[in-house]
């Protein structure tokens, strides 16, 4: 069973930092691209960052580009979100979530979602 | 950047009955759109993809249909379970981006 379990959210200033994580069992991560995507309180989703199976291929959504980085440890199968200059419109639910595609490539859509970690960004 | 319009916004739908779920692209998708389902509280989960794939975790009753700029979700004869958040994305361009949502509430 594909398990992704999020950690690291939390309160956090304005212009301040934090770094997500995700633990990813149940299947090969290193084969797989993986995601963030969020979700306000009370919103829709957005998509964050996308990173391919071996780290070459990373996306950003404008939003966040310059200030968060995605990257992955295959061999401790776990993905990361460091998030600077965070700003009170990241506040959010931050899902790690997988792409189906193999070796690489980007299907562009969510076959497993995490349970999500709560960022709040506030003075 | 596309951008996904979801009709309508919330559907008060009895159970049994037939329901309609429509979203539209600002631009071509071709058959880059996926579908997911998200209860209160929980994570979204993968309903569609490729318009209408259905995930192997839900019944015959959904189904997904459309192409280029029009798509919809069909759910037969609605349940109790069925009650829910629905979202359509596309995944043609980057960035991959949703719709508002369409809540399905009970009548």
């Amino acid at each position: 069973e594909v398990q992704l379990v999020e950690s690291g959210g939390g309160l956090v200033k304005p212009g301040g930092s934090l770094r997500l994580s995700c633990a990813a069992s149940g299947f090969t991560f290193s084969t797989y691209s993986m995601n963030w995507v969020r979700q306000a309180p009370g919103k829709g989703l957005e998509w964050v960052s996308s990173i391919t199976s071996s780290g070459s291929y990373i996306h950003y959504a404008d939003s966040v580009k310059g200030r968060f980085t995605i990257s992955r440890d295959n061999a401790k199968n776990s993905l990361y979100l460091q998030m600077n200059s965070l700003r009170a419109e990241d506040t959010a639910v931050y899902y790690c979530a997988r792409d189906p595609a193999y070796y690489d490539t980007l299907t562009g859509y969510v076959d497993s979602w995490g349970q999500g970690t709560l960022v709040t960004v506030s003075s | 950047e596309i951008v996904m319009t979801q009709s309508p916004a919330t559907l008060s739908v009895s159970p049994g009955e037939r329901v309609t779920l429509s979203c539209r692209a600002s631009q071509t998708v071709s058959s880059n759109l996926a579908w997911y389902q998200q209860k209160p509280g929980q994570a979204p989960r993968l309903l569609i993809s490729g318009a209408s794939t259905r995930a192997t975790d839900f019944p015959a009753r959904f189904s997904g249909s459309g192409s280029v700029t029009e798509f919809t979700l069909t759910i037969s004869s609605l349940q109790s379970e069925d009650f829910a958040v629905y979202y359509c994305q596309q995944y043609n361009n980057w960035p991959w981006t949703f719709g508002q949502g369409t809540k399905v509430e009970i009548k």
